[in-house]
């Protein structure tokens, strides 16, 4: 199974709050999962990404937290900002093979000011 | 980190025409490039792997005679559309992965946004 399913599909969050998405695997292969910030008429950028040995990774004011038993990790916007506002995926890849990113269906974030 | 670039950013065109969009890679080599498609408000779809030296591995239901892939050097990837419909209009994206250590990361290019007319 290569699906990563992504919720939820859209997210309103007030300046200051605290953002919450989360993914959710099958394929225990997968060995990457990283987290992508689009904006509209870009390509994705890299925000964080996290392997499966660890439980938690931050960065500034991002965090994934990974649950290897229950195949889900998630991302949290501390302290959101209307600077934050824009499309967010999960994805996941296998350390083998080509390496190929799988993508979740996107959360669209809205920090409102 | 490393950069990925994209040419053209736009492109619009007649049907049936083709239409190729470039992908380099700028500041390092990549033996590997994937190219990605994404339709409004959705997420992004792998279409095809370019391998540098050999033949592009497509995904299933992506006709490989449509869209022609060449990995001319360590650093250029090209997309051909072939006889571009309106259906193919969409958002194309272009990534290559890092080497050594921080294999895993991807770097993804601007996009190329097309419109079949």
């Amino acid at each position: 199974q290569q699906q990563v399913k992504q919720s939820p599909q859209s997210l309103i969050v007030q300046k200051g709050g605290i953002s919450i998405i989360n993914c959710a695997y099958e394929n225990t292969a997968f060995d990457y999962f990283p987290w992508y910030q689009q904006f509209p008429g870009k390509g994705p950028a890299l925000l964080i990404a996290i392997r499966p040995d660890v439980s938690e990774k931050k960065e500034g004011r991002f965090t994934i937290s990974f649950n290897k038993s229950a195949k889900q990790f998630s991302l949290h916007i501390m302290d959101s900002q209307p600077g934050d506002s824009a499309t967010y995926f999960c994805a996941a890849s296998m350390n083998t093979g080509r390496r190929a990113l799988t993508f979740g269906s996107g959360t669209r974030l809205q920090v409102q000011p | 980190g490393a950069v990925v670039s994209q040419h053209p950013s736009r492109v619009i065109c007649k049907s049936g025409t083709s239409v190729k969009i470039e992908c380099r890679s700028l500041d390092f080599q990549a033996t590997t490039m994937f190219w990605y498609r994404q339709f409004p408000k959705q997420s992004l779809m792998l279409m095809a792997t370019s391998n540098e030296g050999s033949k592009a591995t497509y995904e299933q239901g992506v006709e490989k005679d449509k869209f022609l892939i060449n990995h001319a050097s360590l650093t250029l990837s090209t997309l051909t559309v072939t006889s571009a419909h309106p259906e193919d209009s969409s958002f194309y994206i272009c990534s290559a992965p890092a080497s050594g250590r921080a294999r895993h990361e991807q770097f993804f290019g601007p996009g190329t946004r097309l419109t079949v007319l």
